[in-house]
């Protein structure tokens, strides 16, 4: 079955220093991937995608996403942690064989300390 | 202002009640989608429409029934529903093909809070 694992359900980091928020999935081919941020009581918000290319993309608010098709892997990444970076992040897989499914992730709570 | 435009924000309705969700996007989209968002649960796709045709149905129970006039606005009308039905209620848009592009981005609404009472 196709999947998306977040496997932290909640990251804790200090403001200034550097986070990851790890996503891995479980989809044959070639998917396309996304990462979504929510802030409480909003929708879902597009931060950046990968389709093809260099492995490192590059999104809003200075978030940056790593590809890693070998260890099918998609990390979410900020140089700078920022205490309004505080919210639930979501890690979605496309498909590449067409139709209209997204795999989400169950989402990780990021939680930035001043 | 994410050009998904979801009312009401929130709802609160008996079980015996009849309402309606509304969306509207003002991207150009031809897709659109709803989706149920629960506490600690995946995402949960519920229905896709395509240049205003039902393409996904994600075994949805009969009590959710959407509508897709036109390409802009969705509707979801709710019927005889559940304490367990509570939940957020999202609405997304999306510029596909016929048969769905895979690298094309999904944006959202901000949501409808429903409760179940």
């Amino acid at each position: 079955a196709q999947s998306v694992a977040q496997p932290e359900d909640q990251v804790n980091v200090a403001e200034g220093n550097p986070l990851t928020v790890k996503c891995t999935y479980s989809v044959s081919g070639n998917p396309y991937l996304f990462w979504y941020v929510q802030y409480p009581n909003r929708g879902l918000q597009f931060l950046l995608k990968y389709i093809t290319g260099d492995n490192l993309v590059k999104g809003s608010y200075g978030f940056e996403a790593e590809f890693n098709k070998s260890q099918t892997s998609f990390h979410l990444k900020k140089p700078s942690a920022l205490v309004s970076d505080s919210a639930l992040y979501f890690c979605a897989v496309r498909p590449n064989t067409g139709g209209f499914k997204t795999i989400f992730g169950a989402g990780t709570r990021l939680f930035v300390k001043a | 202002e994410t050009g998904v435009t979801q009312t009401p924000r929130h709802l609160v309705m008996g079980m015996t009640n009849k309402k309606s969700l509304k969306c509207e996007q003002h991207l150009g989209h031809n897709a659109m989608y709803w989706y149920k968002q629960s506490a600690k649960k995946p995402l949960e796709l519920m229905f896709v429409y395509n240049f205003k045709e039902q393409t996904e149905n994600n075994s949805v129970p009969s009590r959710f029934s959407p509508e897709c006039p036109n390409s802009s606005h969705l509707f979801l009308h709710l019927h005889t529903l559940q304490p367990e039905d509570s939940a957020l209620y999202l609405c997304a848009s999306s510029q596909d093909g016929i048969s769905g592009g895979p690298g094309n981005t999904i944006y959202f609404g901000e949501g409808s809070w429903l409760t179940v009472v």
